[in-house]
């Protein structure tokens, strides 16, 4: 695809439900990685994953947060329990290589996720 | 938590007018980028600034690095109205992975 694609674009659950965002990087990019973004700020890093490995995840709130990429290509970030406090913006990046900060990072149009 | 901090927080100008953004970051950087998100809409990358730089031009965009003071500017030129979105500013984190650390960002409303 031309760009990273995420999915659903909005979600609306009840607290205490699971919740699943899907993000189709760029085809061949090896580095991706998920944002969360609160209403009017910055993006805040979660987790890194180069290929299907997940390298960083220091940024995950809490052990309701787990995400996947397990073949290097499409991630999806789960949320389980959900609380009010998970109402944001979760927006997904790729970047073409590894251990590169020299690069940018490709953004989806992000799922906004608002709990109930 | 955010290492950079924009300023202003929120700027309002005429079309036609030159918007200037600043940046402020806490640690050592090898780079700064900046990048623009639209309402409802992604980030968008703009322009990568390394730390050996001081000056980088794109089209009307002019960035500025301090290392000595821990600041970047972002300069638009002759602001049109498609302009109008949210501008941040992020340093790349490097512990084992490449992660960027944003600002709040600057909100710049373009006036017809």
């Amino acid at each position: 695809g031309a760009g990273v694609s995420q999915s659903p674009r909005y979600k609306v659950a009840k607290r205490g439900q699971d919740v699943a965002l899907r993000c189709d990087p760029i085809s061949g990019h090896v580095s991706l990685f998920w944002y969360q973004q609160a209403l009017g700020q910055g993006p805040e890093f979660l987790t890194y994953f180069q290929n299907e490995a997940q390298l960083d995840k220091s940024g995950l709130p809490s052990d309701r947060f787990f995400a996947e990429r397990p073949e290097g290509s499409v991630s999806t970030l789960k949320i389980q329990r959900t609380q009010q406090e998970d109402s944001a913006v979760y927006l997904c990046a790729s970047s073409r290589d590894r251990h590169l900060s020299n690069q940018p990072q490709h953004f989806g149009d992000g799922t906004r996720l608002s709990i109930l | 938590s955010q290492q950079g901090e924009e300023d202003p927080q929120a700027l309002s100008i005429q079309e036609g007018e030159n918007a200037t953004m600043n940046c402020s970051y806490k640690t050592s950087i090898n780079n700064l980028q900046w990048y623009r998100q639209n309402s409802g809409r992604g980030l968008v990358h703009l322009i990568l600034i390394r730390s050996n730089e001081r000056e980088k031009h794109s089209g009307r965009l002019r960035v500025t690095l301090d290392t000595s003071k821990k600041s970047s500017s972002l300069l638009i030129t002759a602001s049109r109205a498609a302009d109008t979105a949210s501008y941040f500013c992020a340093t790349p984190i490097i512990q084992g992975a490449q992660k960027l650390v944003f600002g709040q960002g600057t909100r710049l409303t373009i006036n017809p």
